[in-house]
């Protein structure tokens, strides 16, 4: 069975800094989803950036950036000038095609000012 | 455009009772999925309906069961309920060929059982 783990329940980063959230996954599938996805306290759940497995370049968004290591069955994310609207919980997440998201249990991540 | 919507917000439930909660899509959107997201956890994939029809399911028992009507609407009923029901529960919408691009998530709803 796919599973997704995060081993950083917490962190933090200074305000304007850079930050790594570890997420690592098991699978026998080569090709699959993966997504980083953000939960503000109170607030709805939203994408934050997506890869495609087959895609051996790293997708960006703005100061979002993955490191996808697909032998590895790693997926971090980068944020990069860490702002105070970064925090929050930010789920790894896992998808073979035709095949239910499966979720991590999350990393908190507080912005320090 | 609301986006997706959920109601009711929080709920109170007594063990043995049964529940109905709520989702309309973001507009346009024809698959609705349904996830559990138990205190201090990731969510859990209930099923998804699309059509419909339920389109796929995650591991929960009968008890847990959907609807969704014409207008895309959709409906999540849990019988039976038990302590360990306790959770928020959050509705994703998409277009089904944009499923695995982005789902849009309700701000879903907070059910309590005692």
């Amino acid at each position: 069975a796919q599973t997704v783990t995060q081993s950083q329940p917490e962190m933090s980063v200074q305000e304007a800094e850079t930050v790594t959230l570890s997420c690592t996954y098991d699978t026998s599938e080569s090709d699959y989803y993966l997504f980083w996805y953000k939960q503000p306290p109170s607030r709805q759940m939203i994408l934050v950036i997506r890869q495609e497995a087959y895609k051996q370049q790293n997708a960006t968004e703005n100061r979002f950036s993955v490191n996808f290591q697909k032998a590895a069955k790693s997926f971090s994310l980068k944020i990069s000038d860490s702002q105070l609207g970064d925090a929050a919980m930010y789920f790894c997440a896992y998808a073979s095609r035709d095949d239910k998201i499966i979720f991590g249990k999350g990393t908190r991540l507080h912005i320090l000012p | 455009d609301a986006g997706v919507t959920q109601s009711p917000t929080h709920l109170i439930k007594t063990r043995g009772q049964q529940v109905t909660l709520r989702c309309s899509p973001k507009s346009g959107h024809d698959t609705v999925s349904w996830y559990q997201q138990a205190l201090g956890q990731g969510p859990q994939f209930i099923f998804q309906y699309y059509e419909e029809e339920e389109r796929q399911r995650g591991n929960f028992p009968d008890r847990f069961s959907g609807h969704q009507f014409p207008n895309y609407s959709s409906e999540l009923n849990v019988n039976a309920l038990w302590l360990g029901d306790s959770a928020l529960y959050l509705c994703a919408s998409s277009l089904v060929e944009n499923y695995y691009n982005e789902q849009f998530f309700g701000p879903g709803t907070r059910l309590t059982v005692l």
